[in-house]
């Protein structure tokens, strides 16, 4: 009974390929995010969603883009994947936006 | 969010209390002191917050100074599982967090047997 989950864990691909990483919580949380880890363990946000706003960080490429079925998924989709996307991509969640956020295991996308 | 500024490492014994600062002398009335520490290859773990008052619970305990310009996050009884980076972020609680926390770099804690 994980609280945040991702699937998969490890994702290796090509460059130019499109892939996707899901992302589960069964909190009951209406505020889910993704965040990015780069090799020099700089975690960044990408993006904060809830039900009535998106908030993206302006740095992050239109080629990646979250996508949520329901308010339990939050999923992140990347297209035309380039090597500098190799990173671990941890989502998290919280009630309302609040700062106590739970994160998932993390996702490890390596782009050859 | 408030600047935090956090040693780069430390070492502790284990069975000893760990005990990391944090510096946010820029912090606003309203900005809460949260923790947060990440173990080696898993997703961040929250571990504490406070606004003025120490807090405890079952993870550790945080000691703000009454001028809220530092903390402290007190480990009382570090084990080998309690190495990893640990997290300071300053910030307010009403919508705070919506934009998604800010994390730096955070102090390497190396709990040594």
């Amino acid at each position: 009974d994980t609280a945040v989950s991702q699937t998969p864990k490890y994702l290796v691909t090509q460059m130019g390929n499109d892939k996707s990483i899901k992302c589960e919580q069964n909190l009951g949380h209406d505020t889910m995010y993704w965040y990015k880890q780069d090799s020099k363990k700089f975690l960044k946000i990408m993006f904060s969603y809830n039900n009535k706003e998106l908030i993206i960080n302006e740095t992050v490429p239109n080629r990646f883009s979250p996508k949520s079925p329901d308010k339990a998924h939050l999923n992140l989709h990347i297209n035309s994947l380039e090597l500098g996307d190799s990173a671990v991509y941890f989502c998290a969640s919280s009630r309302g936006g609040a700062p106590v956020q739970y994160f998932g295991p993390g996702t490890r996308l390596t782009v050859l | 969010d408030a600047k935090t500024t956090q040693p780069t490492s430390m070492d502790c014994a284990e069975g000893r209390a760990a005990n990391l600062p944090c510096n946010h002398s820029t912090i606003s009335g309203n900005e809460y002191v949260y923790w947060y520490r990440q173990i080696h290859s898993q997703g961040p773990q929250y571990i504490i917050h406070g606004l003025k008052n120490n807090e405890t619970n079952e993870m550790a305990s945080l000691i703000i100074t009454e001028d809220r310009k530092s903390s402290t996050l007190i480990l009382p009884h570090a084990t080998l599982r309690d190495t990893a980076v640990y997290y300071c972020i300053a910030l307010s609680p009403s919508g705070g967090g919506a934009d998604g926390l800010t994390f730096g770099k955070g102090t390497h804690l190396i709990i040594q047997p």
